[in-house]
């Protein structure tokens, strides 16, 4: 099955500083790959996909890279803000299933 | 349009008893996956139900089951409870299962299952 590895587990930036979450996958046939952001006490909540058919997308300030050959993409957050602070999952879809292999989560911390 | 409710929130239970959990998915929505959360092992896939039949299954022991009823409402049930069963069990709702079209799945605020 699907195995994603998700790097750093903790990650201390300056407010106003980018920040960097770093995800590897397994499976060549996975096809999809979300970011799901946590905040204390609450739900996961999209923040941002890609599918396989892309490089790069972006959204305002977040920003997701993907590179097929080397089986791992990335999440970026540019001019850090307080309210980014909490963790932050990526995950991948195994192709023909449909059940998300999860990453063990970055805890994110912007320090003022 | 409301989203994806769980119930119930909390639930303590002990070890041996079975529990039943139950999810809402949004309206619309007719896939209804479930997750497990804990701190050690972070978000585990453990199964995904469309059109009440079970699509997916996570690797997780045959105490753990689910069903989903015809009006896509889905519950889990684990029977013979362990302490390691102790987590927050979270449901996710997408119009359709598949992940080749856009189904974002929506997360509901989970069950905290606590085994004593």
């Amino acid at each position: 099955g699907e195995n994603v590895e998700q790097h750093p587990s903790t990650l201390s930036v300056q407010e106003g500083d980018s920040a960097v979450i770093k995800c590897t996958y397994s499976d060549s046939a996975s096809n999809y790959f979300p970011w799901y952001k946590q905040e204390l006490g609450k739900r996961p909540q999209l923040i941002i996909d890609i599918r396989s058919n892309v490089g790069e997308k972006k959204d305002q300030r977040i920003a997701v890279t993907l590179n097929k050959t080397a089986k791992h993409f990335s999440l970026h957050i540019t001019e850090t803000q307080p309210e980014d602070s909490a963790v932050y999952f990526c995950a991948a879809v195994e192709g023909g299933a449909d059940g998300l292999t999860f990453g063990k989560g970055t805890h994110l911390i912007i320090q003022p | 349009k409301a989203g994806v409710t769980q119930t119930p929130r909390y639930l303590i239970k002990t070890r041996g008893q079975q529990v039943t959990l139950s999810c809402s998915p949004i309206s619309g929505h007719r896939s209804v996956s479930w997750y497990q959360q804990t701190p050690g092992q972070g978000l585990q896939f453990l199964f995904e139900y469309f059109s009440e039949t079970q699509r997916n299954k996570g690797n997780f022991p045959g105490r753990f089951s689910g069903r989903q009823f015809s009006n896509s409402r889905s519950e889990m049930n684990v029977s013979t409870l362990e302490l390691g069963d102790s987590a927050l069990y979270l449901c996710a709702s997408s119009p359709s299962p598949g992940q080749g079209a856009l189904n974002e799945q929506f997360f509901g605020p989970g069950t905290r299952l606590t085994v004593l």
